[in-house]
């Protein structure tokens, strides 16, 4: 599974826009780039997934260039709910018969303010 | 059905004594993981089952522990004598087959040894 560097922690305000990017410089063909939110005592939950160019749902939006060596995740208008940590994963799904596993990182410890 | 149950929410138990922790996935997923998560870090891949079958099993696992998800539906993870290692939160996920990396995680099990 590609590796994955984000940064530790991000500070924000309230109402303001966030944008988290990702490095996975050794992403495979057949990989997605997932992003889940976790806040403290809660498991992880799936924010987002994408392949390439952009994606948006009613959460947030998913931004990856064309050669997928990085992606942002944006947050648009944080609120102090958002606070939480932020994983990026990369992988097939086991699509590929690799495994079937998640590889979190440490994540972005993102903290909104007032 | 409104996700991923785990039971307990919370486990303090006395080193060298053995714990049962449950998962009830979402109903028509007929995949389950099992996750371990310590302090400052994100969750480790334990095992997984696709139904009844166990499929992976990490190194993490160690002869201590075992899990089986009898008829695939619910699943136990067993920790035999307990370490205080082994202190961290238990967490739980399930997917459909088909979903690549859409998973839904529980709210996980905080256990303690002391």
């Amino acid at each position: 599974l590609a590796k994955t560097t984000q940064p530790i922690s991000m500070d924000s305000y309230e109402g303001q826009e966030v944008n988290i990017t990702c490095s996975h410089n050794n992403i495979a063909t057949n990989d997605y780039i997932t992003w889940y939110q976790q806040f403290p005592s809660q498991g992880p939950r799936f924010i987002i997934q994408g392949y390439k160019t952009k994606v948006t749902n009613e959460v947030a939006s998913l931004f990856i260039p064309a050669d997928r060596k990085s992606s942002t995740l944006s947050l648009p208008r944080v609120s102090l709910s958002d606070t939480a940590v932020y994983y990026c994963l990369v992988g097939d799904g086991g699509l590929t018969g690799g495994g079937n596993k998640l590889t979190f990182g440490t994540g972005t410890q993102l903290k909104v303010e007032l | 059905d409104t996700g991923v149950s785990q039971n307990p929410r919370h486990k303090i138990t006395k080193r060298g004594q053995n714990v049962t922790f449950r998962c009830d996935p979402i109903s028509e997923h007929n995949r389950l993981y099992w996750y371990r998560q310590t302090l400052g870090q994100g969750p480790e891949f334990l095992t997984y089952f696709q139904n009844e079958a166990q499929l992976e099993k990490s190194r993490l696992l160690s002869d201590r522990f075992s899990a089986e998800r009898p008829k695939g539906s619910f699943s136990t993870l067993e920790i035999q004598r307990t370490e205080q290692g082994d202190s961290a939160m238990y967490l739980c996920a399930s997917s459909l087959e088909t979903v690549n990396y859409g998973y839904t995680f529980g709210s996980g099990t905080r256990l303690t040894v002391v």
